[in-house]
């Protein structure tokens, strides 16, 4: 079975525009939830979506948004980027109940 | 709020050496505490997960007991190998917290490497 798969694995943008960054979960796990590892710490919690619908967000500005799809795939988007949103994207996926244990290699995101 | 505080890396060892990686937590809440490995260049592994008081989880000849007495989550390793170098990551997960169950609270990281 396909783990989390996440795309695109690298991408350099520059300050300013926008980014869309594509998750799709492990088959049949409903859950989804984005992290943001800044290099050198631990990741941060951005969102966690369940059946189409946001169920937790962490403490990042509006910029910041995402989305779940019918088939459970998601997606982060950022607009306006600044210098300080270089970073790992990760993504884990779940069936539903409490303990998330698949995370996807990530994305890795420079901003210019 | 809830946060997780690791031991400050970089720690080297030897192989075969023994290892101990500390891990405290303060929670609200009643929380799972989970730790994962990640290699260089690569996303998270869950490595173990103990989901309630003096549970221990232990995989790979890891091993963490949950001690609520005292809020921690120590990983520990009688006997490390060169393959076991990577960043150890401490994580608690509190569903009361943040109103969401898929929320995890890492700790910064704890890097390791193990020389020959």
């Amino acid at each position: 079975d396909a783990g989390v798969t996440q795309s695109p694995t690298h991408l350099i943008k520059t300050r300013g525009q926008q980014v869309t960054l594509r998750c799709s979960p492990i088959s049949g796990h409903k859950s989804v939830s984005w992290y943001q590892q800044v290099l050198g710490q631990g990741p941060q919690f951005i969102f966690q979506y369940y059946e189409k619908e946001e169920r937790g967000r962490g403490n990042f500005p509006d910029r910041f948004s995402a989305r779940q799809f019918p088939n459970y795939s998601s997606e982060l988007n950022v607009n306006a980027l600044l210098l300080g949103d270089s970073a790992l994207y990760l993504c884990a996926s779940s069936s539903g109940t409490d303990l998330l244990s698949n995370f996807g290699s990530g994305t890795r995101l420079t901003v210019v | 709020g809830d946060s997780v505080t690791q031991m400050e890396g970089p720690v080297t060892l030897s192989e075969e050496a023994f290892l101990t990686i500390n891990c405290t937590y303060t929670a609200t809440g009643y929380p799972s505490l989970f730790w994962y490995v990640q290699y260089p260049g690569e996303g998270l592994q869950l490595l173990l997960k103990a989901t309630k008081a003096d549970d221990k989880g232990s995989n790979k000849g890891f091993e963490a007991t949950y001690r609520k007495e005292t809020t921690s989550f120590h990983l520990e390793k009688g006997s490390v190998q060169v393959s076991d170098s990577a960043v150890y990551f401490c994580a608690l997960s509190d569903p009361n917290y943040g109103g969401s169950q898929g929320n995890l609270i890492f700790g910064k990281g704890t890097k390791l490497s193990v020389k020959p």
